[in-house]
């Protein structure tokens, strides 16, 4: 059963072009909701994070949109740069004994064309 | 500097045999986690550790065995119970107990190790 549930796999973009990825999650005691970037041979990176009392949360070119009653949420990025080329995942996250233990989306694979 | 070290980067095993990965931490983070990544498959969580000489079990912890013996390190045996061992290993850590769902709970994951098992 996979809880959260992510799209699409793979996205190619031209550069300037705007990249948009979504999630869409079950549970709703999940409260903690982060992006996560991978380049090819490293961990993940923290990109970006929203929490659900919120519906829009700007960094930079990045933006997540969070829609509670849908149990969805997106990742938008604007002005997409060859150096955005990577793997995205998007997390929903519990608290649980003290932490917050995320269930990730499989991935996005972002190729931005320069 | 301040990071997660996991070593060896590659690391190639013969089939029936266990292996040690090794993480390695100096953020002064009390938890301490091990994912699997398979393509396609996103992040696995295999156990994860909030405070010395205890951890628990995730989603896929068949086939593994963690410690926790000193904070600073987190090491994972992959042993020969499990079936398919060939992934990429990633290990992470992150502030206990959390402060409240902001960037500061997030986790800061290692380079990541690559095993195959021949």
């Amino acid at each position: 059963q996979q809880q959260v549930k992510q799209s699409p796999q793979s996205l190619i973009v031209q550069k300037g072009g705007i990249s948009i990825i979504n999630c869409a999650y079950e549970n709703t005691a999940f409260d903690y909701f982060p992006w996560y970037q991978q380049f090819p041979g490293k961990g993940p990176a923290l990109l970006i994070a929203i929490r659900p009392d919120v519906s829009e949360k700007k960094e930079g070119r990045f933006t997540i949109s969070f829609n509670k009653s849908a149990k969805q949420f997106s990742l938008h990025i604007m002005d997409s740069q060859p150096g955005d080329s990577a793997t995205y995942f998007c997390a929903a996250a519990l608290r649980s004994g003290g932490s917050y233990i995320p269930t990730f989306g499989r991935g996005t694979s972002l190729i931005v064309h320069p | 500097d301040g990071g997660i070290t996991q070593s060896p980067k590659y690391l190639f095993r013969k089939e029936g045999q266990n292996v040690t990965l090794s993480c390695e931490q100096n953020l002064n983070h009390d938890a301490m986690y091990w994912y699997r990544q398979d393509p396609g498959q996103g992040l696995r969580l295999i156990y994860y550790s909030q405070i010395v000489n205890d951890f628990q079990k995730g989603d896929i912890a068949e086939g593994y065995s963690v410690s926790r013996e000193k904070k600073e390190s987190f090491p994972l045996t992959v042993t020969s119970a499990q079936k398919n061992p060939t992934a990429f290993y990633l290990c992470a850590s992150s502030i206990f107990p959390a402060a409240g769902g902001g960037s500061t709970d997030t986790q800061y994951f290692g380079p990541g190790t690559r095993l195959t098992v021949l």
